[in-house]
């Protein structure tokens, strides 16, 4: 079943704006992961937050993550043209069988 | 540069002809991975090695199988590929299973004829 949820699903935004997505999930982790998939690509780690993390930064990266509001975002400061592309969250769940589980991604476009 | 690489980018078959997806990796990782991915949709992940053992899961169609004949290749068979197999596979690797990052190749776009 599919853990994270990611809002928006599509966000638009001009260049130099930041940019704000939000990933929801259901059961307990061992850490929370987000990945960029440019348009044909395969997909590109960015970040990884452990649970018992809080905030984590990497250049115009800021991930926060709450868990016992089981949310985390992605925060892109100053974006650009380049930045755009889907971005998806995933979370290593805990528990037997556990695996990396993906939400559905979040489609964000930067304006020129 | 230290990469996960699948080939080909595009492949072509006809319905019901076997295919193979290939993908090789120089990170000397533990863990390979195939993923499924339809348009807009999440990565669905189908199986994993860590090292030679073999890992499905549980709603992988029987029609998948894999291959992974030593650290570097793996391998995606597909037996008798259905209009609903088009999609992207994604290979993946990772140093171990849990707990780490995993690096991805640039996908096979598989379209069924």
């Amino acid at each position: 079943s599919q853990q994270g949820e990611e809002d928006p699903q599509a966000l638009s935004i001009q260049e130099g704006e930041n940019a704000t997505m939000n990933c929801s999930y259901k059961t307990s982790i061992n850490n929370l992961q987000w990945y960029r998939q440019n348009s044909g690509r395969g997909l590109v780690h960015l970040i990884l937050i452990r649970s018992n993390e809080r905030e984590k930064h990497s250049g115009r990266l800021r991930v926060t993550l709450d868990t016992s509001k089981k949310s985390s975002s992605l925060l892109i400061t100053a974006s650009r043209a380049a930045d755009t592309a889907s971005y998806f969250c995933a979370t290593d769940n805990t528990g037997a069988n556990s695996k990396l589980t993906f939400g559905k991604g979040i489609t964000l476009s930067v304006r020129p | 540069d230290a990469m996960v690489i699948q080939n080909p980018r595009y492949q072509v078959t006809q319905f019901g002809k076997p295919v193979t997806l290939s993908c090789s990796q120089t990170l000397n990782h533990n863990v390979m991975y195939w993923y499924q991915q339809k348009s807009s949709q999440a990565p669905k992940l189908l199986f994993h090695y860590y090292d030679k053992d073999f890992n499905n899961e549980a709603d992988t169609p029987d029609n998948f199988q894999s291959r992974r004949p030593n650290t570097s290749f793996c391998f995606l068979d597909i037996r008798s590929p259905g209009l609903g197999d088009a999609a992207m596979y994604l290979c993946a690797t990772s140093r171990e299973v849990l707990r780490q990052p995993q690096h991805f190749g640039d996908g096979t776009r598989l379209s069924i004829l």
